[in-house]
């Protein structure tokens, strides 16, 4: 079935450190993907997302490529801060839209200054 | 801004209560979900529903129970409480033809 990896976690970074956290994904079809990150005592937030290869989603500065030919979709931000520190989750949904989402099991993210 | 509600955002029960969880959107969206997230922030498709009257299991195998009368309204139920369910919940909704799900702030259950 469909399933997504990622990174395992923590990652330690000081502040302006640059970030990659890898997400690689197993799929039929052609899913979008997304990044969702998840602050202290929060609820998932909608980070970026990207619905075919090639395409590029940013937000805040964090960017992914979907990369069909590696089926990957690694989250980058070129100078990481305190507030970014978060739990980022890969997602990706089956074609059809409104499916549940298939999360990999999260990256914990600690940026210190 | 998404604008979907859960409460209580913190419940601390002893073992055997009932318990309902409450999640609310007022985006008219027809598909909803309930995850568990697990301490190593994990998280699992335990209910969802595609619209009024429909409600499905997810992935995880959960106790609890929900219903969908209204579609703004998506409760989940526990008819007693056990240790094993203190965890996060989490309620999602999502927009007709979309694939992407809005959050909840997530109710933190804790049963002693």
């Amino acid at each position: 079935g469909d399933s997504v990896t990622q990174m395992e976690g923590p990652v330690t970074l000081s502040e302006e450190a640059f970030l990659t956290i890898n997400c690689t994904y197993t799929a039929t079809g052609y899913p979008s993907l997304f990044w969702y990150v998840q602050y202290p005592g929060e609820g998932l937030q909608l980070l970026l997302k990207a619905t075919k290869a090639d395409d590029k989603g940013s937000n805040k500065g964090f960017e992914a490529t979907y990369r069909k030919e590696t089926t990957s979709f690694h989250l980058e931000k070129g100078s990481v801060q305190v507030s970014d520190s978060a739990v980022y989750f890969c997602a990706l949904s089956a074609n059809q839209a409104g499916t549940a989402l298939i999360f990999g099991k999260g990256t914990t993210l600690s940026v210190s200054s | 801004e998404a604008d979907i509600y859960q409460t209580p955002r913190y419940l601390v029960i002893g073992t055997g209560k009932k318990i309902t969880l409450e999640c609310s959107q007022t985006m008219g969206h027809d598909k909803m979900y309930w995850y568990q997230q697990d301490p190593g922030m994990e998280l699992h498709l335990i209910h969802y529903s595609y619209g009024v009257n429909s409600t499905e299991k997810g992935d995880l195998s959960s106790e609890s129970t929900v219903s969908r009368i209204r579609t703004e309204h998506f409760p989940l139920t526990l008819e007693s409480a056990r240790p094993s369910h203190t965890s996060q919940y989490l309620c999602a909704s999502s927009r007709p033809g979309d694939y992407e799900q809005y959050f909840g702030p997530g109710t933190r259950l804790t049963v002693t």
